[in-house]
Order: C-alpha cells, then structure tokens, then sequence
C-alpha cells in the first residue's frame, strides 16, 4: 500500500466549476499535509498547507483535513483554464525527520473553457 | 513565501561526466535541504536530505558515492552528479523548510532539468 494515494486522474472540469482532488493517507501519525501546484516543466509550488480537522480556505482554494478518516482534499471554486496542472497531495508522516515529505502520484487536472 | 534558487536551470553534458547542481535558500537559513528527482510523467522522488555540518541521509536504493551532497552553508546544498549517463537524465528540484505560523513548510527551488547525451 502506497503512503499517499492520490487518483491519477485526468480529471476534468469546465471553467466556473469546482474541482475536487482527494488524497488518502496510511500514517495515522502524520500531523502536516500540503497541496502542491507543478505546472509542467516547472517545481511545485504551495497551494495550502492544513494541520487541524476541518476546512482551511485560501481565495478560490479550501483544503478539507479528516484525521479519523486519513483523509485530505483540496476543493478549487471557479476553476480557471491557468488551474490546470499536476496537483500533489504531501504528508509529513509522523516520526519522520525534520519536514521530510512523502508524496503522492499526483493528480492531473484539466480545465476547460 | 520563501525564495530557494538553483544553479543551473538546464545542463546538457556528456556521459562520463561529473555535473554539479547548486541550491540556495536566499532569505533564510536552513539548516535542512532535500534533493529529490522526477522522471516524465512520474511524482517526486526523494534522493537525499542534506544536513549542514554532517553527512546527508540517503533514501533505499539512491547510491552516495553517485549523488555527491555537500551542504556548505546554512544556505547552501549541492548535489553533483558523478560520472553520469543517460539514465541519469531527470529533473533535479531542491527543497528547502522554512518555519512559519510554528509549522515548517518545503519551498522548492525552480529544478534543474539535466540530459546526459
């Protein structure tokens, strides 16, 4: 079983709609989970970073965090054509050392006009 | 956010070659980096964590005498590359953690996109 599973995807929206990118975590331990941008070509980027149950919102951006679950998600409303890219869901598992990040596969996401 | 720089941006060389990749935190210390490598259509791999005044700590399967790290500075990794060859060819992006809101969040540098022909 993969640390950080995420749908490769594609996944795709049209523009104005919102789109849901899940990612599944084994570590009941990890404590700090990101969401990354990667344009192709190009570094990842940080789109959001949440530590606590709940939602964390950001501009068009909210990161859903469920511990009991082992589950986070990124919502992004009124997705833009410049939003498609590869988005890589990021754990720190606990007892790894300092900010060491686990990855997942990364989802595509397309964004149509 | 956080600047992390790295030197150079592309690198074109031959196989048997050494290559050396720099990576700069610009407005902060960091006392850890990362080096990870990414093939076409694949995710992040994490090579190495390179430590500031001690010897970097390599990932299963990542060979050290091969990926050379040096962490020079409190902002400053390099990675070079030693005799390399066409399998070699990657994306090689660095991190860095800063702290912030008590947390430690990885900026990564823009990568450096190396071809062993």
């Amino acid at each position: 079983q993969k640390e950080v599973e995420q749908n490769s995807g594609p996944l795709s929206v049209p523009e104005g709609a919102i789109a849901s990118l899940n990612c599944t975590y084994s570590d009941r331990g990890s404590q700090s989970f990101f969401w990354y941008r990667q344009y192709s070509g190009k570094s990842p980027e940080l789109i959001m970073s949440i530590y606590s149950n709940g939602d964390k919102e950001d501009g068009r951006f909210t990161a859903q965090l469920n511990k009991a679950s082992q589950y986070v998600s990124l919502l992004i409303r009124d997705s833009q054509p410049s939003d498609s890219a590869t988005y890589l869901c990021a754990v720190i598992p606990g007892g790894t050392s300092y900010g060491k990040l686990t990855f997942g596969q990364g989802t595509i996401l397309t964004v149509h006009p | 956010g956080a600047v992390v720089s790295q030197h150079p941006s592309r690198v074109i060389c031959k196989s048997g070659t050494s290559v050396k990749i720099e990576c700069r935190s610009l407005d902060f210390q960091a006392t850890t980096m990362f080096w990870y490598r990414q093939f076409p259509k694949q995710s992040l791999m994490l090579m190495a964590t390179s430590n500031e005044g001690s010897k970097a700590t390599y990932e299963q399967g990542v060979e050290k005498d091969k990926f050379l790290i040096n962490h020079a500075s409190l902002t400053l990794s390099t990675l070079t590359v030693t005799s390399a060859h066409p399998e070699d060819s990657s994306f090689y992006i660095c991190s860095a953690p800063s702290r912030t809101e008590g947390t430690d969040t990885q900026y990564f540098g823009p990568g450096t996109r190396l071809t062993v022909l």
